[in-house]
């Protein structure tokens, strides 16, 4: 079992709706998540970071943790031709413990 | 406030050359990590720095090396290149601790040929 599992996409939602990114992790004592996205051509840069369950808002973004299920979510409201990127779940397992990261999601919102 | 730069941001070796990348973290940030990334294996895990010290290991072998200096710049080494070899290569900082997260930096594109 991959210690942290995405789907690869792409995912194609329409201009102005909700694009639902899903993530799950094998460690059940995993502490921190986090959700990068990548440009293509480009460096990750961290949107959104979650600690513990529930939801965390953020502008257009939406993290879910559902730490019983080992599940993290991120939503996209009101999706952007501009949101079109790969986004990558990334977890630490223990404190001070490296970032293990998904293989990403490829987002694809269509104008 | 600058972010974290990586050098050069390009390179093209042969294979069997060995390689020297370096990383400026940001400013304050004394955790400096490694990241291989290639379209098959996505973001692998090379080694993490703290203070001069590595306190992380990933699984690549013991061709691929790193180091950090007192002022947190860090550089990682491979040896003897081989085609595999050829990837995006991530430098990442953070304050102390992983756990609020990394800024990456702009990579270095490796090709051996």
């Amino acid at each position: 079992q991959k210690e942290v599992e995405q789907n690869s996409g792409p995912l194609s939602v329409p201009e102005g709706a909700i694009a639902s990114l899903n993530c799950t992790y094998s460690d059940r004592g995993s502490q921190s998540f986090f959700w990068y996205r990548q440009y293509s051509g480009k460096s990750p840069e961290l949107i959104m970071s979650i600690y513990s369950n529930g939801d965390k808002e953020d502008g257009r973004f939406t993290a879910q943790l559902n730490k019983a299920s080992q599940y993290v979510s991120l939503l996209i409201r009101d999706s952007q031709p501009s949101d079109s990127a790969t986004y990558l779940c990334a977890v630490i397992r223990r404190g001070n413990t490296p970032l293990v990261f998904g293989k990403g999601t490829r987002l694809s919102v269509i104008a | 406030k600058a972010g974290v730069t990586q050098t050069p941001r390009y390179l093209i070796k042969t294979r069997g050359q060995q390689v020297t990348l370096s990383c400026s973290p940001i400013s304050g940030h004394r955790s400096v990590s490694w990241y291989q990334q290639t379209p098959g294996q996505g973001l692998q895990f090379l080694f993490e720095y703290f203070s001069e010290t590595q306190r992380n290991k990933g699984n690549f072998p013991g061709r691929f090396s790193g180091r950090q200096f007192s002022n947190s710049r860090s550089e990682m080494n491979v040896s003897t290149l081989e085609l595999g070899d050829s990837a995006l290569y991530l430098c990442a900082s953070s304050v102390q601790s992983t756990n609020y997260g990394y800024t990456f930096g702009s990579g270095t594109r490796l090709t051996v040929v």
